[in-house]
């Protein structure tokens, strides 16, 4: 799986949006962006996906370059339940890496009042 | 999205003990479910793939006459940590794919070895 590369930690103000960056520049044809959310003391929880294009859910939208070396995790309006760590994951979804995650640090996301 | 539990969500044990966590995807059938354990401020880590009717396929450096694996449905994993020591005290974490691309996680199960 590709490694990836994000920002230890970042700050946001509760109502503003939160961008949430990502480098994975060795990133191959087949491999997904995945982000996931671990709130302290809680299993992650998945946020969203995408291969090359743009996504939006009901969570956050995901931007992806279109070298696909980069992308942007954005959660539009911030609470501050949204402090948590961000995960960053590459992974080809059903190949020969299926189901295993390679987590990094992640970034810290705090949001303030 | 899938729901993914497991029980108990925390336990207490003497050094020594087996002890035995639970990992049930909820709403969606499971061939495969995975074991990640995660110490503090650290990141998870990838224990094993459990694969149902079939012998789980453990990551490197961990081992598996410790760390039982049993998948004897399309809904439940259990991970036995035999002879528990306070070296295993962590946050054992189980998930599953809800669907062919996403995985999803349930809620850890902490233990502490005294």
């Amino acid at each position: 799986d590709a490694k990836t590369t994000q920002p230890p930690s970042m700050d946001c103000a509760e109502g503003r949006a939160a961008n949430l960056p990502c480098n994975h520049s060795t990133i191959s044809g087949n491999e997904y962006v995945y982000w996931y959310r671990q709130i302290h003391s809680q299993g992650p929880q998945y946020i969203i996906h995408g291969l090359k294009n743009n996504e939006t859910n009901e969570m956050a939208s995901l931007i992806i370059t279109e070298d696909r070396k980069s992308s942007t995790l954005i959660l539009p309006h911030a609470t501050l339940r949204d402090t948590a760590v961000y995960y960053c994951i590459v992974t080809d979804a059903g190949g020969t890496s299926y189901g295993k995650l390679t987590f990094g640090q992640g970034t810290i996301l705090t949001v303030h009042p | 999205g899938a729901v993914v539990s497991q029980h108990p969500s925390r336990v207490i044990c003497k050094s020594g003990t087996s002890v035995k966590i639970e990992c049930r995807s909820l709403d969606f059938q499971a061939t495969t479910m995975f074991w990640y354990r995660q110490f503090p401020k650290q990141s998870l880590m990838l224990m094993a793939t459990s694969n149902e009717g079939s012998k789980a396929t453990y990551e490197q450096g961990v081992e598996k006459d410790k760390f039982l694996i049993n998948h004897a449905s399309l809904t439940l994993s259990t991970l036995t940590v035999t002879s528990a020591h306070p070296e295993d005290s962590s946050f054992y974490i189980c998930s599953a794919h809800g669907d062919a691309e996403t995985q999803y996680f349930g809620p850890g199960t902490r233990l502490l070895v005294l």
